[in-house]
């Protein structure tokens, strides 16, 4: 069965770094576009980033997150990175990663628990 | 950018028919999914390509999508189906919205 399960999150301060893992089991993770999707406490959900399947070369991002935030893969791991630079605290949210269907255009048909980030000093 | 529109809470009564709208412009040309949240977990898709159920969802879940408008509809409301939902598309082929998220309430 799919099974993401992201790690990382945690109280870190404005401006600094900070980089999630979600680690992918039950498909072929190297044939999947990936995603992270955000949802801030009490809010609703936002997308903030794609990168393409294989070597991961087309990369996407929310406006609210270019260039500060950057998405990256290793297959061999499984595994689909958020790095989070120049946080502030709107960034503030549990970030969820999500495996897109593989249809275009189309929906995410899986997603993982969700990690928490706060920015905050 | 584009945008989608719901209204922030539907109320329905048990067993009665409830409707979700998600607005934007031409949506009619995109596929919409929806997406059930319930408090504390991870969303869980209910509908795709406006009108698929995935496996393992009930038949009371159905869509639509013409003109401007995708709807959601609930047959048969139960009180387990009290949930946020979002709906969410394709904005351009890299890029993906969602709507603001609809509050059921089953009362």
């Amino acid at each position: 069965q799919v099974q993401l399960v992201e790690s990382g999150g945690r109280v870190v301060q404005p401006g600094r770094s900070l980089r999630l893992s979600c680690a992918a089991s039950g498909f072929t993770f190297e044939k999947t576009v990936m995603h992270w999707v955000r949802q801030a406490p009490g809010k609703g959900l936002e997308w903030v980033a794609v990168i393409s399947y294989y070597d991961g070369s087309n990369k996407y991002f929310a406006d609210s997150v270019k260039g500060r935030f950057t998405i990256s893969r290793d297959n061999s791991k499984n595994t689909v990175y958020l790095q989070m630079n120049s946080l502030r605290p709107e960034d503030t949210a549990v970030y969820y990663c999500a495996k897109d269907s593989g249809l275009p255009a189309d929906h995410f048909d899986h997603w993982g628990q969700g990690t928490l980030v706060t920015v905050s000093s | 950018s584009y945008e989608l529109t719901q209204s922030p809470s539907v109320s329905v009564s048990p067993g009665q028919t409830a409707s979700i709208t998600c607005s934007g412009d031409k949506l009619e040309k995109k596929y919409v999914s929806w997406y059930q949240q319930k408090p504390g977990r991870s969303p869980v898709v209910v509908i795709f390509q406006d009108s698929k159920r995935p496996s393992g969802i009930p038949e009371r879940f159905s869509g639509s999508n013409s003109g401007n408008t995708a709807t959601l509809t609930i047959s048969g409301t139960q009180a387990m189906d009290e949930a946020d939902y979002y709906c969410q598309a394709w904005d351009t082929s890299s890029s993906v919205v969602f709507g603001g998220g609809t509050k059921l309430t089953v009362l």
